[in-house]
């Protein structure tokens, strides 16, 4: 049972690069969310989709565009990196938007230079 | 508007001591609370959870009791293990599912 997966595990961009992070759940769950961890900032979240054909803005979407493209995957997409992107990134799944615990993939540690 | 508050870490303890993580809230309404906790080089897992007032949510020997009289919801262990070092995120559930995590908490159990 894979759960949540994403793709890459790290990933080193020059400023001004493009690259798109992939997550995939197989739980069947309707919403997914991307959030990014800071050290002593704990988890910020990016953009949910609370089911498919829908995405919202979170905490801090600057600089991110999302895709649900379809129930199982919702990327994330930095379009112009900057080193303050330089974060690990988190994506998670839920069965729904009403009390569901989330479910969290390993992450991607992504450095920007 | 929505808050947690977690203590600050690094909390540094010894093979069977006892742990108290203290986490605090502030919300509109009654949301669900959780304790997720990250080992290292992996994602969150969730650890225990309680859904209204006075639950107490328990897994693993860690236990924590929604307070509603004075907003929080602490973890603790009676007899922690090396294998509990970990960072511990204690988060509450806001509309449309979305979470309110706390900083996160490292502890670190010697032997």
């Amino acid at each position: 049972n894979a759960g949540v997966t994403q793709t890459p595990k790290f990933q080193v961009l020059k400023t001004g690069q493009s690259m798109t992070l992939q997550c995939a759940q197989d739980m069947n769950h309707n919403s997914m969310y991307w959030y990014r961890q800071d050290p002593g900032m704990g988890l910020r979240l990016i953009y949910y989709s609370a089911s498919e054909g829908t995405t919202d803005k979170g905490e801090v979407p600057n600089g991110y565009n999302v895709s649900r493209l379809n129930k199982r995957e919702f990327s994330l997409r930095l379009e112009s990196a900057a080193p303050s992107q330089t974060s690990v990134y988190f994506c998670a799944s839920s069965a729904g938007t009403g009390g569901f615990e989330q479910y969290f993939g390993p992450g991607t540690r992504l450095t920007v230079t | 508007g929505n808050s947690v508050t977690q203590m600050e870490g690094p909390v540094t303890l010894s093979e069977e001591a006892f742990l108290t993580i203290n986490c605090t809230y502030t919300a509109t309404g009654y949301p669900s609370l959780f304790w997720y906790v990250q080992y290292p080089g992996e994602g969150l897992q969730l650890l225990l959870k309680a859904t209204k007032a006075d639950d107490k949510g328990s897994n693993k020997g860690f236990e924590a009791t929604y307070r509603k009289e004075t907003t929080s919801f602490h973890l603790e262990k009676g007899s922690v293990q090396v294998s509990d070092s970990a960072v511990y995120f204690c988060a509450l559930i806001l509309l449309r599912g979305k979470f309110q995590f706390g900083a996160g908490t490292q502890v670190v159990v010697t032997p």
